[in-house]
């Protein structure tokens, strides 16, 4: 299956701060990358969708501002946790699928933040 | 309005012992998909199968099996002789026509399985 690789897996930083985690997919090319969110003992929710080349569409009550989306190239998603506070501590994960057919979306390995 | 449901919250066994659990999806679209993932406490996403919504054959793999059954929309998982290493959180999800690759994920259903 296609590898979609997750960095850092897990950061700890200040209240205030900024974190930037990557997603990259590493044998395809990915038209469009999911974001997912989940708190503990909760399930994953969408945040947002970024397509390439484009701005993302975030999902509602997700703010835009916080969660900077970059979908620079079909290989790379960024998302850029901005002035983190502690609750946005949470599992980020993201998805990637193929750039061209239907094909499920492939799964990084997720991103554990804790903001202190 | 909540389109993947797993009423089981959480479900205890004891090794070797089958355990079931329960998927019931909604969606208007004609044409979508139905997967399953596991999520050990580490994390990441283990993908378990996919089903399109033409194909209701039930499909058995190992220890798992799942019975697709569109008339009740509902998309159950059965782990036969359960193991400790089944000790994980499942969850169901759906892929819409409309929505490639963009899943909807239900609440998760917590499996303990003890020696």
């Amino acid at each position: 299956g296609a590898v979609v690789s997750q960095h850092p897996s897990r950061v700890i930083c200040k209240s205030g701060t900024s974190v930037k985690i990557e997603c990259r997919s590493l044998d395809f090319q990915a038209t469009t990358m999911f974001w997912y969110r989940q708190f503990p003992k909760q399930s994953l929710m969408l945040m947002a969708t970024s397509n390439e080349g484009s701005k993302a569409t975030y999902e509602q009550g997700v703010e835009k501002d916080k969660f900077l989306i970059n979908h620079a190239s079909l290989t790379l998603s960024t998302l850029t946790v901005t002035s983190a506070h502690p609750e946005d501590s949470s599992f980020y994960i993201c998805s990637a699928r193929y750039r061209t057919g239907r094909s499920e979306a492939f799964f990084g390995q997720g991103t554990r933040l804790t903001v202190v | 309005a909540q389109k993947v449901t797993q009423a089981q919250t959480e479900i205890s066994v004891v090794e070797k012992e089958d355990v079931t659990l329960d998927c019931v999806y909604e969606t208007r679209d004609t044409t979508y998909y139905l997967f399953w993932y596991k999520q050990p406490p580490s994390g990441e996403l283990v993908f378990l199968i996919r089903r399109n919504s033409f194909d209701e054959q039930n499909e058995i793999s190992g220890r798992y099996s799942w019975n697709f059954q569109k008339s009740t929309s509902s998309f159950n998982f059965t782990i036969t002789a359960s193991q400790v290493v089944d000790s994980a959180v499942y969850f169901c999800a759906l892929s819409e026509d409309d929505s490639w690759g963009k899943l909807q994920f239900g609440a998760g259903t917590q499996v303990v399985v003890t020696p």
